[in-house]
């Protein structure tokens, strides 16, 4: 399975972009990477998913360079709802095993 | 409607009890999922099953049994609990094979063994 790193927690200010990074240096062929999103005393929500270059839809962007190795979740015009963990989630579709990352905790600010 | 739901909300028990916890989607997804979220926000799968079938028993004690009556219903039950099983336990589902990327999450279920 492939592992994944991303920061522990980020801190922004309304109306700023933010950008969160994952690493999976050892993803798979077949792996597609998503992001999901949680608030507390909530279940994780999808927000995106990507296998390689650019995704965007109404919520975020996703980045993945060539290599795969990693992917950049963007988040454009942050507001105080968007106070929440964000994980990275690597997923072997032909093996029927995906990876959640450790989250990270971003926190914007007024 | 709510797409996955999960019963109790909140669970409350002694150590060495047994529980169980209901989920069911209304999603008509193939695939159904367990997950235990610790303290620390830890998300990690336990089981998933497709169409009944179980495909994916990670490395969970044999304390802890899965039965899917049918393909819309997972319940998770734990025999002689323990303390380190409190946790939140979350049933998610998903439209295909166990993996696929967009799986959707019930509200959880809040354990506390005492």
């Amino acid at each position: 399975l492939a592992k994944t790193t991303q920061p522990i927690s980020m801190d922004s200010y309304e109306g700023q972009e933010v950008n969160i990074t994952c690493s999976h240096n050892n993803i798979a062929t077949n792996d597609y990477i998503t992001w999901y999103q949680q608030f507390p005393s909530q279940g994780p929500r999808f927000i995106i998913q990507g296998y390689k270059t650019k995704v965007t839809n109404e919520v975020a962007s996703l980045f993945i360079p060539a290599d795969r190795k990693s992917s950049t979740l963007s988040l454009p015009r942050v507001s105080l709802s968007d106070t929440a963990v964000y994980y990275c989630l690597v997923g072997d579709t032909n093996a029927g095993k995906s990876t959640f990352g450790d989250g990270t905790t971003l926190t914007v600010k007024p | 409607d709510t797409a996955v739901s999960q019963t109790p909300k909140y669970l409350v028990t002694q150590m060495g009890n047994d529980k169980s916890i209901k989920c069911e989607q209304n999603l008509g997804h193939d695939t159904m999922y367990w997950y235990k979220q610790d303290s620390k926000k830890f998300l990690k799968i336990m089981f998933s099953y497709n169409n009944k079938e179980l495909i994916i028993n990670e490395t969970v004690p044999n304390r802890f049994s899965p039965k899917s009556p049918d393909k819309a219903h997972l319940n998770l039950h734990i025999n002689s609990l323990e303390l380190g099983d409190s946790a939140v336990y979350f049933c998610a589902s998903s439209r295909g094979l166990a993996g696929e990327p967009e799986q959707f999450f019930g509200p959880g279920t809040r354990l506390t063994v005492l």
